[in-house]
């Protein structure tokens, strides 16, 4: 069976400063994750994707997130950050079942503080 | 959010209703999704379709009906066998084993 564990239900950064947005995840065979965005009363948007390669992958807007197969973890990352990338952060795993179902985090809200 | 249209933004039901959410997409993708949203709870699927004139259910499905005559709608009936229908619900499509995109979202309260 697929999870994804975020473990902090709140992230707050000062403006400027790297952000890191945690994740791990469970999955049998090859995992396939996201990231995701969410700003107030709005879908959710895409950011960035692992499917196989190497193991820091480029997002929008800046993120980046690195995969770390051996600790089963896919943190979001950010160098410097901006008061506008407060929102809600999702992480999700594909399942393996071939019907590209995604399952979800319960999502970290990121606070930027001026 | 772009191609995907979800309406209307709020909507409301009174006790015993049924009311239907509206999902309609433009990106030519064959599958499409509808998550339910509550605080603290991420997303949970409730139905999902991969092509026309076929859907199965996800984690979540009782209370809840769905149909897909056309490739590009796909509704969503809270039925008043849902009794706690009061949330965010979010339109999702993709094409094939890529990424999902979202509507921007209904609001569903209950009078």
């Amino acid at each position: 069976a697929q999870s994804v564990a975020q473990p902090e239900d709140q992230v707050n950064v000062a403006e400027g400063n790297p952000l890191t947005v945690k994740c791990t995840y469970s999955v049998s065979g090859n995992p396939y994750l996201f990231w995701y965005v969410q700003y107030p009363n709005r879908g959710l948007q895409f950011l960035l994707k692992y499917i196989t390669g190497d193991n820091l992958v480029k997002g929008s807007y800046g993120f980046e997130a690195e995969f770390n197969k051996s600790q089963t973890s896919f943190h979001l990352k950010k160098p410097s950050a901006l008061v506008s990338d407060s929102a809600l952060y999702f992480c999700a795993v594909r399942d393996g079942t071939g019907a590209n179902n995604l399952f979800f985090g319960t999502g970290t809200r990121l606070t930027v503080i001026p | 959010d772009g191609g995907i249209t979800q309406s209307p933004k709020y909507l409301f039901r009174k006790e015993g209703q049924n009311v239907t959410l509206s999902c309609e997409q433009n990106l030519n993708h064959d599958a499409m999704y509808w998550y339910r949203q509550d605080p603290g709870q991420g997303l949970r699927l409730i139905y999902y379709s991969q092509i026309v004139n076929d859907f199965q259910k996800g984690d979540i499905a009782e209370g809840y009906s769905v149909s897909r005559e056309k490739k590009e709608s796909f509704p969503l009936t809270v039925t008043s066998a849902q009794k706690n229908p009061t949330a965010f619900y979010l339109c999702a499509s993709s094409n094939g084993m890529d990424i999902q995109y979202f509507g921007a979202g209904t609001r569903l309260s209950v009078l």
